[in-house]
């Protein structure tokens, strides 16, 4: 039973736009969760994280928002650049665990 | 140049033969973890390590072994490989509880 799920394969997006990729999750314990960026050939670099006690955190370009009442949380990308073009990967742990469990990747496809 | 170097980057070996893919981290961290990425399964943690000679398992531990006998390294220990060990593999190291470096990635196949 997947506990981490990222429905959306995939997402195109014009450049300049908006790009929001969501991730849903299943298990209360979770409390602490990560998106990486990977691209072809390398490996997953971190992004953004957030803790559950918040519901939104900011980095640049990249800001995540967590709705603890409905598992979920999402990543915005504002102004998406095609260098964003990436696989990108939630993921969740819970409290005091270094166990992490990954979605499945939504491959995001920013179009110049 | 802070890094995380997994070797060997490719791989290919018959069933059977053990095999052990080498992870070494330059940043001091205390965690660090295996991964394999599959189709469809996105990455799933093997096992991980808290620090020297603790360790414990992770999501898909079955068929594999791991040993942390120094900070900066944490191999990968494939006693009897099977074809369904056909995987990509990344190595993880971290400041404790916080995002991870990951390695280039091993690309590892089974015949």
């Amino acid at each position: 039973d997947q506990q981490v799920k990222q429905n959306s394969p995939s997402l195109s997006v014009q450049e300049g736009r908006i790009s929001i990729l969501n991730c849903d999750y299943t298990n209360s314990m979770f409390d602490y969760f990560l998106w990486y960026k990977k691209y072809p050939a390398e490996g997953p670099t971190f992004l953004i994280s957030i803790s559950s006690i918040k519901d939104k955190n900011e980095d640049g370009r990249f800001t995540v928002f967590l709705n603890k009442s409905a598992k979920h949380l999402s990543l915005h990308i504002v102004p998406s650049q095609p260098g964003d073009s990436a696989v990108y990967f939630c993921a969740a742990s819970g409290s005091g665990t270094y166990k992490y469990i990954f979605g499945t990747g939504t491959r995001l496809k920013v179009l110049a | 140049e802070a890094q995380v170097t997994q070797n060997p980057r490719y791989l290919i070996t018959v069933t059977g033969k053990k095999l052990t893919v080498t992870c070494s981290q330059n940043m001091n961290h205390e965690y660090m973890s295996w991964y394999r990425q599959d189709p469809g399964l996105g990455l799933r943690q093997i096992y991980y390590s808290m620090n020297v000679e603790v360790t414990d398992k992770g999501d898909v531990p079955e068929g594999y072994k791991v040993s942390r006998k120094e900070k900066r390294n944490f191999p990968l220990i494939l006693e009897s490989p099977s074809p369904n060990q056909t995987s990509l593999y990344f190595c993880a190291s971290g400041p404790a509880l916080t995002e991870a470096f990951f390695g280039q990635g091993t690309r590892l196949t089974v015949v």
